[in-house]
Order: C-alpha cells, then structure tokens, then sequence
C-alpha cells in the first residue's frame, strides 16, 4: 500500500537555526498538508499546498515558515528561525482530492528546539 | 471561529462491548465530517468520511453518524478488542481540504 514517509524521523535544534522537514508524499496525489502536533494537544493545521501555490494557511504559518515542492517527489516545511514552542510533531499528508476524500498522513518528524 | 469538542476523559470499556464517542462542534457547517485513528508517536490514520447528506456511514465494525442539526457526530465501534484502543480524532473538512480536528478520545479495551 503506497504511504507517505517523513525524514527526519527525529531533529534536534537549538533556538534561532534553520530546519528542513522532508515529506515524500503519495506519487499521484495532488494536494500536499503540514499539520503540527504539541505533545498532548491537538493536531494543528499549517498549510495546504496545490498547484505549486499555497491554498490557505493558517495563524501559526507565519513568515518563519515556508513550504515547496522543488521537484516531483519531495514536500518540505522550512522554519528559518525556530523558537522553543516550535518544538512539536510536524505531520505531513497528501490527498488525490481537496474536498471529500482522506488524507494520508505520513508517521512525523518530531522537532526538538533546545 | 470553529471548535470541536470531543470527550477528554479516556473511555474504558471491555472487550465485545460497543464503544460510543461524541463529536460536537460549533460556528461551522461542514460539508464533510471525517475520524481518524492515532496510535502514540503515530499520524492518524483514516477510518470514515460522511457528508451533510448522508445520516450514516458504515465500515464492518464501524459506525459514524452525522447530526447537522444537534451539530454531532457519533462514532461507534461495535464488538471492541484490546486492538481498537487509541486515540480517535474528528475532524471537520474546510474548503481547502484542511483539516481541522478535535482534541482526541482516548479508547481503551479491556479484555
């Protein structure tokens, strides 16, 4: 069954660097997702991605976030000046449709900000 | 701005019983409603979409209906196991496709 994978499965940081989290999302799908997840909290919309344009995005993309598709295959979320609460899982998804059909979620990366 | 309430106390039941888990939500109508199973550590995983029109949704042991009046949906997992514990998130479908999801009910089955 064809899956989403995430690298790296675990990121270690510290406070102000650069992070590049990688997605390999499902081979024909066309809608891309960035969801975060707190440790016990919810899991947060980022962004939705389509057509090589963001489609919507949420208050927590601000300017230190930015997504792109640099070639057929790989998704990435880049945080250019990581804060301590940006510590979280970063999930990644990926859909054949926007609306009505499921997303498939790849296992995370858990970013670690010290 | 739109908010979902799922049960956050953990739901302890034993095994063969039918689980029951609530979903309301508020200042939204979905088109779409969907729940997702998420083991610790993991992404969630899909279970069942339904849509405004449709009252049910059935999946072998799973049951998900969608009351856009009451603004709830309720999932059901009938003749539980020990397998079925985890955590269940509703989510609510926006324009765009994303998701927007509600705290979690944690299940666990007891043999």
């Amino acid at each position: 069954e064809p899956e989403v994978t995430q690298t790296p499965s675990h990121q270690v940081t510290q406070m102000g660097q650069e992070v590049i989290l990688r997605c390999v999302p499902i081979s024909n799908h066309l809608y891309f997702y960035w969801y975060r997840q707190i440790l016990g909290q919810k899991v947060e919309f980022l962004v939705s991605f389509y057509n090589n344009e963001i489609s919507e995005k949420s208050e927590i993309f601000d300017d230190q976030f930015s997504v792109e598709r640099p070639d057929g295959s790989n998704f990435t979320l880049k945080i250019r000046s990581t804060k301590l609460e940006d510590s979280a899982m970063y999930f990644c998804a990926s859909s054949w449709l926007a609306t009505a059909y499921e997303q498939y979620f790849g296992p995370g990366t858990r970013l670690t900000v010290t | 701005s739109q908010k979902i309430e799922q049960n956050s106390e953990a739901l302890n039941i034993q095994e063969g019983k039918t689980a029951t888990l609530t979903c309301n939500y508020t200042n939204y109508s979905p088109a779409y409603l969907q729940w997702y199973r998420q083991d610790p550590g993991r992404g969630p995983v899909f279970l069942l979409l339904i849509r405004e029109n449709e009252k049910e949704k059935r999946k072998e042991r799973l049951k998900v209906t969608f009351d856009t009046t009451l603004k709830q949906s309720l999932f059901h997992i009938t003749a539980s196991q020990p397998a079925d514990s985890a955590t269940y998130l509703c989510a609510l479908e926006g324009n765009t496709g994303k998701l927007i999801f509600g705290q979690g009910t944690t299940l666990q089955v007891k043999p």
